[in-house]
């Protein structure tokens, strides 16, 4: 069944700690994203990429960084998480052939920095 | 520049009654709009889309939304609340490079 995958679904670390973010899709799409939603709130981009080897800055200024080097896996990096990178991180997919470009989001990652 | 309001960041109604969300939104160009629902710790699943195709777009779950064009909204709505649409709802827009621009969101609480 095609579908986009996040892991882990929760993360609890300390400060200074190195994490990745998983994100892989099957529905065969070619762009890809990272939203930061705080509680309640409202989704902003940070990343996106619309093919391999190709990544992008989002609206909202983050220090994660991204790499797309498969079509189906966008994984997310902070090298030194902090307590102000406490947050939700969304990921989405779409396709450029579809007219809509509609994007389809996986389950989120909750992270939580002590 | 597009841009996103959703009016009303908490709406509660009985179960049964009509359940309207607001979203008013504004493009320089003839817009995709998007409604998308989120449920307590998952992430956004699309409700439905308007395209251009019919003005009025039915969705999954009962919901349906009406672009008018004269009023720049595109308001969300079910004639009988259920328990289960409790949850956060946003609209979007698309902007000309794909990305899309979103509300704040709207919680939706159903009382029994």
């Amino acid at each position: 069944e095609a579908d986009i995958y996040q892991t882990p679904r929760y993360l609890v670390i300390g400060t200074g700690k190195k994490i990745t973010l998983e994100c892989s899709q099957t529905m065969g799409h070619d762009k890809m994203y990272w939203y930061q939603q705080d509680p309640g709130m409202e989704l902003h981009l940070i990343h996106y990429s619309y093919g391999v080897n190709s990544t992008e800055k989002g609206d909202l200024s983050s220090e994660s960084t991204v790499s797309r080097i498969r079509t189906e896996h966008f994984p997310l990096t902070l090298e030194s998480a902090r307590p102000s990178h406490t947050s939700q991180y969304l990921c989405a997919s779409s396709s450029t052939s579809e007219e809509t470009d509609t994007q389809y989001f996986g389950p989120g990652t909750r992270l939580t920095v002590l | 520049a597009q841009s996103v309001t959703q009016l009303g960041s908490h709406v509660s109604v009985s179960e049964g009654a009509l359940v309207l969300l607001r979203c008013n939104y504004s493009s320089s160009v003839p817009p995709y709009l998007f409604w998308y629902v989120q449920y307590p710790n998952q992430g956004l699943q699309l409700l439905l889309k308007y395209t251009s195709a019919a003005t009025l777009v039915k969705g999954i779950n009962g919901f349906e939304a009406e672009f008018k064009k004269s009023e720049t909204s595109f308001h969300l709505t079910k004639p009988s609340a259920h328990m289960s649409d409790a949850a956060e709802y946003f609209c979007a827009v698309s902007r000309s490079q794909g990305n899309l621009i979103f509300g704040k969101g709207t919680k939706l609480s159903v009382k029994p």
